[in-house]
């Protein structure tokens, strides 16, 4: 059974492109989560999604910062004319259902760098 | 509002000596408490995590928590140090209709000296 799957792995891009990181989850997963870890920080919850729902975004980026879940295919986080902050590592988690105390599975990540 | 704060960003034992890694959440309601541990250039996996019931908790790798919640703690903890246990360990709370969404400490290196 395939774990959260993310790619790519590594991402380099430059100052005012864009950035699209995928996501798939485990397999029978239908629940979604994105997480930002900055250098030196811990994980700041991003944004969490059911298939075709955003369920909460309250961590997202006001601006630049997009996320979607579709009926096919994999999550994917945009994040819209790069600037060198948004280098960090970003984790995608799985969970079957929403419940409370669920635990999530988390991907390998995607490294972002912007130089 | 829910918080977690893992006292101590950097730890160092001795291989065979007791290892505890601290942690002190905040939260309004019942908290679901988690440690993950993260592996240099690798995703988070899940060692343990309290939901209800017993507030002794063991998990993988030998790894065990309590459950305090007149001290609002979950501290880690493991008898003796593998040098394989190296590696951030982080704290992490959720509520209740919260799903999977959780609030993580700054996270705990453990380093573990031969």
């Amino acid at each position: 059974n395939a774990g959260v799957m993310q790619n790519p792995r590594h991402l380099v891009r430059r100052r005012g492109q864009e950035a699209r990181l995928r996501c798939s989850p485990m397999k029978g997963h239908s629940h979604v989560y994105w997480y930002r870890q900055l250098p030196e920080e811990g994980l700041k919850f991003m944004v969490y999604l059911q298939k075709e729902n955003i369920i909460d975004e309250s961590g997202m980026p006001k601006e630049r910062f997009s996320a979607e879940f579709p009926k096919e295919g994999p999550s994917i986080l945009r994040i819209q004319q790069v600037v060198r902050g948004d280098s960090a590592a970003y984790f995608c988690a799985s969970s079957p259902s929403g419940t409370n105390g669920n635990t999530i599975y988390f991907g390998e990540g995607s490294w972002l760098t912007v130089v | 509002a829910q918080s977690v704060t893992q006292l101590g960003s950097h730890v160092s034992v001795s291989e065979g000596a007791l290892v505890l890694l601290r942690c002190n959440y905040s939260s309004s309601v019942p908290p679901y408490l988690f440690w993950y541990v993260q592996y240099p250039n690798q995703g988070l996996q899940l060692l343990l995590k309290y939901t209800t019931g017993a507030t002794l908790v063991k998990g993988i790798n030998g790894f065990e928590a309590e459950f305090k919640k007149s001290e609002t703690s979950f501290h880690l903890t493991k008898p003796s140090a593998h040098m394989s246990d190296a590696a951030e360990y982080f704290c992490a709370v959720s509520g209740y209709n919260q799903g999977g969404k959780l609030i993580f400490g700054q996270g705990t290196e453990l380093s573990v000296k031969p």
